[in-house]
C-alpha cells in the first residue's frame, strides 16, 4: 500500500541553523500540507499546498518558513534559523482532492539546542 | 473558525471490553468531514475512521463505529473487543468542506487497555 515517507526521523540541530525537513507524498496525491505537534499538544496545521502554491497557511507558517516542490516526487518543510519553540514533531501529508482524506508521513522529530 | 474538545484526558478500558471516546466540535458550516486519527507510541499518524456530515449513517471500520449527532455537535468513537494494540493517543478532527482544507484537532485521549 502506498505510504507517505519522511526524513530523517530525527534531526538534532543549533539555534539559529537552517533545517530541511523532507517528504514524499503518495505517487497520484495533489495535495499536500505540513502540520506539526509539540510534545504533549495537539497537531496544529502548518501550511497547505497545491499546484506550486501555498493555499493556506497558519500564524505559525512566518517568514522563517517556506515550502517547495523541488520535484515532481519531493515535499520540503525549510526553517531558516531555526529557534529552541521550533522543537517538536513535524508531519507531512497529502491527499488526493481537497475533500478528501489526508494520509500522514512518519513525523520528523526536530531537536533544537 | 472551528474548534474541536476532547474533554477526556485519557481512558483505560479492560482488553475485550468496548470503549467510548467523546469528542465535540463548533462550527457554522453545513458541510464538512470529520476523522478520528490513532497516534500510537511510534508517533505516526494513522486514520481510523472518516465521517462526511451530509451522511446520516454513522461509519463504521471493523471494531471502530462512530456516533455522529449533527444536531448536538458531537462525534464519538466506540472500540468494540479492545485489542492491546489499541493502546495510543486518539485524536477527533474536523475538516470543512472546500477545496485543500486543513484539518482541525483536538487535544487527544490517551487510551490504555490492559491486559
Amino acid at each position: 500500500e502506498p505510504e507517505v515517507t519522511q526524513t530523517p526521523s530525527h534531526q538534532v540541530t543549533q539555534m539559529g541553523q537552517e533545517v530541511i525537513l523532507r517528504c514524499v507524498p503518495i505517487s497520484n496525491h495533489l495535495y499536500f500540507y505540513w502540520y506539526r505537534q509539540i510534545l504533549g499538544q495537539k497537531v496544529e496545521f502548518l501550511v497547505s499546498f497545491y499546484n506550486n502554491e501555498i493555499s493556506e497557511k497558519s500564524e505559525i507558517f512566518d517568514d522563517q518558513f517556506s515550502v517547495e516542490r523541488p520535484d515532481g516526487s519531493n515535499f520540503t518543510l525549510k526553517i531558516r534559523s531555526t529557534k529552541l519553540e521550533d522543537s517538536a514533531m513535524y508531519f507531512c501529508a497529502s491527499s488526493t482532492a481537497g475533500r478528501d482524506t489526508q494520509y500522514f508521513g512518519p513525523g520528523t522529530r526536530l531537536t533544537v539546542l | 473558525a472551528q474548534t474541536v474538545t476532547q474533554s477526556q484526558p485519557e481512558m483505560s478500558v479492560q482488553e475485550a471490553e468496548t470503549v467510548t471516546l467523546s469528542c465535540t466540535y463548533d462550527t457554522s458550516e453545513n458541510n464538512y468531514y470529520l476523522f478520528w486519527y490513532k497516534q500510537p507510541p511510534s508517533r505516526q499518524m494513522i486514520l481510523v475512521i472518516r465521517q462526511e456530515a451530509y451522511k446520516q449513517q454513522n461509519a463504521t471500520e471493523n471494531r471502530f463505529s462512530v456516533n455522529f449527532q449533527k444536531a448536538a455537535k458531537s462525534f464519538s468513537l466506540k472500540i468494540s473487543d479492545s485489542q492491546l494494540g489499541d493502546t495510543a493517543m486518539y485524536f477527533c478532527a474536523f475538516m470543512k468542506d472546500g477545496a485543500n482544507s486543513k484539518l482541525t484537532f483536538g487535544k487527544g485521549i490517551t487510551l490504555s487497555v490492559r491486559p
